[in-house]
C-alpha cells in the first residue's frame, strides 16, 4: 500500500541534544510538509519542499532545519531541542498543487518528541 | 491575519446527528478540508469543498459558503468510533499550504 511512513513513532531526547526525525513516502508525491502539533492545538506548518525547492514559514525558528535528499525521503533536524519543542511532528505529502490544483494532503502517523 | 474558529468540544449520542461548524478568515482561499484525528494519531482526510454547497460522502457531509467564510461537517448515524477531533483546514493559494483550526473534540456516548 502506498503510504507515508515516519520513524521513530516516539523519540526521547535531552535538552540541547540534536535530534533527527525521518519521513518517507511511497506515493511519489512532489510536495512534502512538516507540521508541529502540540497537545490540543492545530497542526502548525514548519516548512515544505516542492520537489527540491525548500520553503520555510516565516515564523519557523532557526532551530528547525530540513533535508530532502530524494523524492521519497524528508528529514526534520532540531539542532538544539528545548522543552518547548516537545510535540507531535507530522509529515504530509501531496501531489503537484501547481499542475493539479489544490490536492489532498496525506499524513504519516507522526513522531511524538519528548525533551528531557 | 489568518483565523480559523471551531468549537473546542462537542458531545453527542450514538445514532444521532451532529454538526461541527467552522468559520475562517484567511488571505487567499483555495478550498476547505475536513480531517479526522483520533488521539495520538495522524489526521485522515474526510472531505474537500472549493465551491459553495453540500458535498455528501456516506455518513459524512460537508458544506461551504465562501461569501460567509463558513463551513460545517455533518455526521449522521453516529458511532462510538466517531469519537475524535475534527480539524477544519483552509488551503491558501499556491503549494496547497493548509492552515488548520485547533480542532473540535467530539465525544460520542451510548
Amino acid at each position: 500500500d502506498a503510504m507515508v511512513i515516519q520513524n521513530p513513532r516516539y523519540q526521547v531526547t535531552q535538552f540541547g541534544k540534536p535530534v533527527t526525525l525521518s519521513c518517507s513516502q511511497t506515493l511519489n508525491h512532489n510536495v512534502m510538509y512538516w507540521y508541529q502539533q502540540k497537545s490540543s492545538q492545530a497542526p502548525k506548518l514548519l516548512f515544505h519542499y516542492y520537489d527540491k525547492d525548500f520553503n520555510n514559514e516565516a515564523d519557523t525558528p532557526d532551530n528547525f532545519q530540513s533535508r530532502r535528499p530524494n523524492t521519497s525521503f524528508c528529514f526534520l533536524d532540531i539542532r538544539s531541542p528545548g522543552l518547548g519543542d516537545a510535540a507531535m511532528y507530522l509529515c504530509a505529502t501531496s501531489r503537484d498543487p501547481i499542475a493539479e490544483g489544490t490536492d489532498t494532503q496525506y499524513f504519516g502517523p507522526g513522531t511524538r518528541l519528548t525533551v528531557l | 491575519g489568518q483565523n480559523i474558529d471551531q468549537p473546542t468540544e462537542m458531545t453527542a449520542t450514538e445514532g444521532a446527528i451532529v454538526q461541527i461548524n467552522c468559520t475562517y478568515q484567511t488571505s487567499g482561499f483555495n478550498g476547505l478540508f475536513w480531517y479526522q484525528q483520533h488521539a495520538g494519531e495522524a489526521p485522515t482526510f474526510l472531505s474537500y469543498n472549493v465551491l459553495d454547497g453540500l458535498e455528501e460522502k456516506g455518513r459524512f457531509s460537508s458544506f461551504l459558503s465562501r461569501s460567509k467564510g463558513y463551513s460545517y461537517l455533518l455526521l449522521k448515524e453516529l458511532q462510538m468510533k466517531d469519537s475524535a477531533s475534527y480539524l477544519c483546514a483552509v488551503s491558501r493559494e499556491g503549494y496547497n499550504k493548509l492552515i488548520f483550526g485547533a480542532g473540535t473534540r467530539l465525544a460520542v456516548h451510548p
